[in-house]
């Protein structure tokens, strides 16, 4: 699997939008994009995914560059129960969805 | 509501016994996945099985066994051959590759105890 870079960790104040950020500079052409986020004490969630454009869901955004090699998650109003761990993850289509690398993400703290 | 149920949350284990972690998804997924996940790192795959009756090894396989004799049903045997068992372990289903739905369903977790 290529890999991604992402900070250890991140603060944002409530209400406040945050911008999760993510390198992937060996990603290749068949590579999408997906991020997972995970509440302490839970299994992962998923959160959103995408190959090229920038893609909306009802939990956030995914801003991709231009050469993909890089891509930013966008949490619009962070919540309190936002805090999280949250994994930006390659997987090359047609590949087993729970085959995914999940490295050590990026920790989120919101403060109220 | 369909999901994944991991068994018990919490498990306590004498060092040399073996103890197996149950698994049960009702999302019709073919494909099933352990995950190990230790304090403050990522999640490390141990095995996988795409279909029933068949299952693969993943990176850390060593010192586990799984077994997949239905399609709702994956345990996780954690053998006393494993160093280091203490750790937050995941269970994940999916829809086979290729399919149209990308995503990967994860249970709660348990977390096991050597004592």
């Amino acid at each position: 699997d290529a890999k991604t870079t992402q900070p250890n960790s991140m603060e944002s104040n409530e209400e406040e939008p945050v911008h999760l950020p993510c390198n992937h500079s060996t990603i290749s052409g068949t590579d999408y994009i997906h991020w997972y986020r995970q509440l302490p004490s839970q299994g992962p969630e998923y959160v959103i995914h995408g190959l090229t454009s920038n893609v909306n869901n009802r939990m956030a955004s995914l801003a991709i560059a231009e050469d993909r090699k890089s891509s930013t998650l966008i949490l619009h109003r962070a919540t309190l129960r936002d805090a999280a761990v949250y994994y930006c993850i390659l997987r090359a289509f047609n590949t087993n969805a729970g085959k995914s690398t999940f490295g050590d993400g990026t920790t989120l703290t919101v403060k109220p | 509501d369909g999901g994944i149920t991991q068994s018990p949350k919490y498990l306590f284990r004498k060092e040399g016994q073996n103890v197996t972690l149950s698994c049960e998804q009702n999302l019709n997924h073919d494909a099933m996945y352990w995950y190990r996940q230790d304090p403050g790192q990522g999640l490390r795959l141990i095995y996988y099985s795409q279909i029933v009756n068949d299952f693969q090894k993943g990176d850390i396989a060593e010192g586990y066994s799984v077994s997949r004799e239905k399609k709702e049903s994956f345990p996780l045997t954690v053998t006393s051959a494993q160093k280091n068992p203490t750790a937050f372990y995941l269970c994940a289903s999916s829809m086979p590759q290729g399919a149209v739905s990308t995503e990967a369903f994860f249970g709660q977790g348990t977390r096991l105890t050597v004592v």
